[in-house]
């Protein structure tokens, strides 16, 4: 079962926009963290945040998390083509399991 | 540092057959997990390794599928028989502290069951 729902499933936006894509969970967790997921790839790790913070920065990426309604964003700033791709959010739990959720399709256009 | 290494990287087999996927986790991490991905949708937990034990396996599908750390290091999955349902990326990932920091995954086994 997957713990995280992202909402929206897909975002399309041009070069240089701000995408936000936001990820709801359902239990108790230790941290949240945001993949990302190029064509036919693995993914790879972009930010943790610890269930008693509530907002990272790393370059471009901003993420904010609100324990209180089991929700966290992902904020891309100056979109680039490059930035297409997958995101999940997961979470990790308190025992110990990283779970995923249904993911966001971004496509960044020219 | 060497990353997560799996191997194949795709297969083809026909319903009914036996498949094996391996994977080497970068070295020293405790936890290895298995994912199963299918097309379209987030990767689903199948089973998670802490050194050679397993920390949790309620979804994997056990009339079908195994799995198993040797020594806590190396792991193979196995899906005996296969169905057309079981076609997906398998991810093997591995971390330092299970879902307490972020996990590191290999580029994936594509399986396609006809």
């Amino acid at each position: 079962s997957q713990q995280g729902e992202e909402d929206p499933q897909a975002l399309s936006i041009q070069e240089g926009e701000n995408a936000t894509m936001n990820c709801s969970y359902k239990t108790s967790i230790n941290n949240l963290q945001w993949y990302r997921q190029n064509s036919g790839r693995g993914l790879v790790h972009l930010i943790l945040i610890r269930s008693n913070e509530r907002e990272k920065h790393s370059g471009r990426l901003r993420v904010t998390l609100d324990t209180s309604k089991k929700s966290s964003s992902l904020l891309i700033t100056a979109s680039r083509a490059a930035d297409t791709a997958s995101y999940f959010c997961a979470t990790g739990g308190t025992a110990s399991k990283l779970t995923f959720g249904t993911g966001t399709r971004l496509q960044v256009t020219l | 540092e060497a990353g997560v290494a799996q191997s194949p990287r795709y297969k083809i087999i026909e319903k009914r057959q036996s498949v094996a996927f391996w994977c080497n986790p970068i070295s020293g991490h405790a936890t290895l997990y298995w994912y199963q991905q299918i097309l379209g949708q987030g990767p689903k937990l199948l089973i998670q390794f802490q050194n050679n034990g397993v920390v949790d396996d309620s979804q994997l599908p056990k009339d079908r599928f195994s799995a198993e750390r040797l020594k806590g290091v190396d792991s193979t999955l196995k899906i005996q028989p296969a169905k057309l349902e079981d076609s997906a990326v398998y991810l093997c990932a591995s971390s330092n502290l299970g879902g307490n920091t972020e996990a590191f995954f290999g580029q994936g086994t594509r399986l396609t069951v006809v």
